[in-house]
C-alpha cells in the first residue's frame, strides 16, 4: 500500500480557498486517491476520489498531475465548519478498497 | 449515497466485560468490511478486514481472540471485545465497501468504547 505524506498541519480563514496537498510517490497502477474528512467524534467522510487530472463535486475539487506521485485536495471559500481532520488515502482498486490512513492534515479555519 | 450505521455510539463498561459493537450497511450490500481503532489526536489503525462469509484478517500486533470479528451477512459485521480492559477504551470505527470499480470506503459514526 502506497504510503501517503501531508502537512501536519494548516490555518486558513473564513472565505479563503484552501489547498492541502499530499505525497504519494510509490503510487501503484491500480491506485486510486482518496480524500477524507473527520471531525471530532465521528467516522471519515468522504469527500472526493480520483485517478488522474481533475475531478471537482459540489465540495471540493482533486487535482492529480501526470504523474500522480501527489494529489492536491482544494476546498473553495472555507467556512469554520470546514475545521477538521483531512486525510489522503491511496488505494489499489482491486483489493477490497483496503486503505492505510497516514497522520493526515489539521485544518483549522478562523473567523 | 452509502450509510454505514454502527451501534452503540457510546459504551461503558467494567473491566472484564465483553463489549459487542455492530456495523450494518443501510442501503448497499458491503462484501468487505473493515474495523478501525483511533486513539486521541491519532490517526485511524486498521485492525482487521472481514468478508462476508469468511474469516477476518487481522493486521499485525492485532489479537484476533480479543477482538472477535463476525461477518454473516452482506450488511452486518460485528466487533466484539472480549474480557475488555482499560487499555482497550479507545474509539472503534467500522466501515463498507463493495466490490465495484471507483466505489469509496464509507465510514460509521464510531463507537466510544471506555472500560472502567
Amino acid at each position: 500500500l502506497a504510503k501517503t505524506t501531508q502537512p501536519i498541519s494548516m490555518d486558513s480563514y473564513e472565505g479563503q480557498e484552501v489547498n492541502i496537498t499530499c505525497s504519494h510517490n510509490n503510487i501503484a497502477t491500480n491506485d486510486y486517491i482518496t480524500w477524507y474528512q473527520q471531525f471530532p467524534s465521528q467516522g471519515p467522510r468522504f469527500i472526493i476520489q480520483g485517478y488522474k487530472t481533475k475531478v471537482t463535486n459540489e465540495v471540493a475539487s482533486l487535482f492529480i498531475p501526470a504523474d500522480r506521485k501527489s494529489s492536491t485536495l482544494s476546498l473553495p471559500r472555507v467556512s469554520l465548519s470546514d475545521t477538521a481532520v483531512y486525510y489522503c488515502l491511496v488505494g489499489d482498486r482491486n483489493a477490497g478498497n483496503m486503505l492505510t490512513f497516514g497522520g493526515g492534515t489539521r485544518l483549522m479555519v478562523k473567523p | 449515497g452509502a450509510v454505514v450505521s454502527q451501534h452503540p455510539s457510546w459504551v461503558i463498561c467494567k473491566s472484564g466485560t465483553s463489549v459487542k459493537i455492530e456495523c450494518r450497511s443501510l442501503d448497499f450490500q458491503a462484501t468487505t468490511m473493515f474495523w478501525y481503532r483511533q486513539f486521541p489526536k491519532q490517526s485511524l489503525m486498521l485492525m482487521a478486514t472481514s468478508n462476508e462469509g469468511s474469516k477476518a484478517t487481522y493486521e499485525q500486533g492485532v489479537e484476533k481472540d480479543k477482538f472477535l470479528i463476525n461477518h454473516a451477512s452482506l450488511t452486518l459485521s460485528t466487533l466484539t471485545v472480549t474480557s475488555a480492559h482499560p487499555e482497550d477504551s479507545s474509539f472503534y470505527i467500522c466501515s463498507a465497501s463493495y466490490r465495484v470499480e471507483n466505489q469509496p470506503q464509507h465510514f460509521g459514526d464510531g463507537t466510544r468504547l471506555s472500560i472502567l
